[in-house]
């Protein structure tokens, strides 16, 4: 399967900083998810995002499919952005959702 | 629209007996997923469901593991019998485009505990 890897693995920042978290896999893929899981365990879907650039509000995540990454900005983190943030990816089957193990995010007031 | 609704949101149970986890997809989406959540496997994502069809069970982890879509509002995914290994968070999601190239909505999970 697709290897997928994700960085930090532990992240903590002060309210208002920026972050950058990545996401590398191994294998070309017809898809890239980001997730967001909130403290209460609510899942939620950021962007679908195979390829180029996306925003939404203070979120921004960019896939370079031909260098095997993306990445997601925050932009004036909030404490409500704290959570893990999880990337998974659709191998060339269509068939497969591979995950990351996360990027655990703090944001303290 | 009332979003993916799963049932029970806990369930505790001993070893062996039979577990069945419900979920309703929000009305008019055509994929559900079952995705399982643990310490040590992360999120996997267990089978899926277009327009009420198997379409991968690969992540099924045995036969122990069962999933039906019986209609378009409407999924189960049952344990028989269930183990203690099974201890995990059990999401169920939908999205409106079949397949996995499409925003999926999730539902809040099912917490299992198998003693």
């Amino acid at each position: 399967g697709i290897q997928v890897e994700q960085s930090p693995p532990d992240l903590i920042l002060q309210e208002g900083a920026n972050s950058t978290l990545r996401c590398n896999f191994s294998d070309s893929v017809n898809n890239l998810q980001w997730f967001h899981q909130n403290p209460w365990g609510q899942l939620i879907n950021l962007f679908y995002i195979p390829s180029g650039t996306k925003q939404n509000g203070r979120l921004s995540a960019t896939t370079v499919a031909t260098e095997r990454y993306s990445l997601l900005y925050i932009s004036s983190s909030q404490t409500t952005d704290s959570g893990v943030y999880f990337c998974a990816v659709v191998g060339d089957n269509f068939n497969k959702f591979y995950f990351g193990s996360g990027t655990k995010l703090n944001v303290k007031p | 629209d009332a979003g993916v609704i799963q049932s029970p949101r806990h369930e505790v149970t001993e070893m062996g007996q039979e577990v069945t986890l419900r979920c309703k997809p929000i009305s008019g989406h055509n994929s559900l997923f079952w995705y399982r959540q643990t310490m040590m496997r992360g999120l996997e994502l267990l089978i899926y469901f277009n327009n009420n069809v198997p379409i991968d069970d690969s992540g099924m982890p045995e036969d122990r593991f069962s999933a039906k879509m019986p209609n378009a509002s409407f999924s189960t995914l049952k344990i028989q019998p269930s183990e203690p290994r099974d201890s995990a968070v059990y999401f169920c999601a939908s999205s409106l485009v079949q397949g996995l190239t499409d925003t999926q909505y999730f539902g809040p999970g099912t917490r299992l505990t198998v003693l």
